[in-house]
């Protein structure tokens, strides 16, 4: 089946521009999850929605970032007046948290990487 | 805090032999631990799991890692190492009770020389 996809793939972005990032799930999974990879580092956690309430921001680095999931499935996570600091690969991931099965991997896209200049 | 620990920035391995991945762990209250490869300009595989049950997990590719409490730990291992193995491997933990993020460790490359 289908799993996560992001877009764009790649973003450049001026100083100051705001940007939109966009996540689809794999279908069917309630979880979804946002992280920020930094070149040569491990993912680090940004946001967490279960359908389309938001549990867990305290990952945000600032108050320039937004995240939504109005209808528990797409998920965009938005950026504004981006700064260098922001450069880096965005990654989403969902989960089907079936604690029945022990179901709690989560599933990568394959990211976006934005540049900010 | 909670923390994951990846000691080796990189790990060299000829084809054919043996390969570990080191992993340790910290945090409080029982590990949710997991295992994922990155390729280049990809996002994250998962391999494995370790939730409950043996200590010793099987997952994709061929690769296994064991689970030891009193160490705190969670090696990567594989019998025989492919040279298309070659790849960034992360060591994750969630914590459970509610928390469902996923903290990294920093990523071991490993690299299988023909």
């Amino acid at each position: 089946g289908a799993g996560v996809s992001q877009s764009p793939r790649y973003k450049v972005a001026k100083r100051g521009q705001d940007v939109a990032l966009r996540c689809d799930p794999i279908s069917g999974h309630v979880s979804l999850f946002w992280y920020q990879q930094a070149l040569g580092q491990g993912p680090e956690f940004l946001t967490y929605f279960q359908n389309e309430a938001q549990l867990d921001k305290s990952g945000l680095p600032s108050d320039r970032f937004f995240a939504e999931r109005p209808e528990g499935s797409v998920s965009t996570l938005k950026i504004q007046r981006t700064q260098q600091e922001d450069s880096a690969v965005y990654l989403c991931a969902s989960s089907l948290e079936d604690r029945g099965r022990g179901s709690y991997e989560q599933y990568f896209g394959p990211g976006t990487r934005l540049t900010v200049t | 805090a909670q923390s994951v620990a990846q000691p080796e920035d990189q790990v060299n391995v000829a084809e054919g032999n043996p390969l570990t991945v080191k992993c340790t762990y910290s945090v409080s209250g029982n590990p949710y631990l997991f295992w994922y490869v990155q390729y280049p300009n990809r996002g994250l595989q998962f391999l494995l799991k370790y939730i409950t049950g043996d200590n010793l997990v099987k997952g994709s590719y061929g690769f296994e890692a064991e689970f030891n409490k009193s160490q705190t730990s969670f090696h990567l291992k594989k019998p025989s190492a492919l040279v298309s193995d070659s790849a960034l491997y992360f060591c994750a933990v969630r914590v459970g009770g509610g928390y469902n993020k996923l903290i990294f460790g920093a990523g071991t490359r490993l690299a299988v020389h023909p």
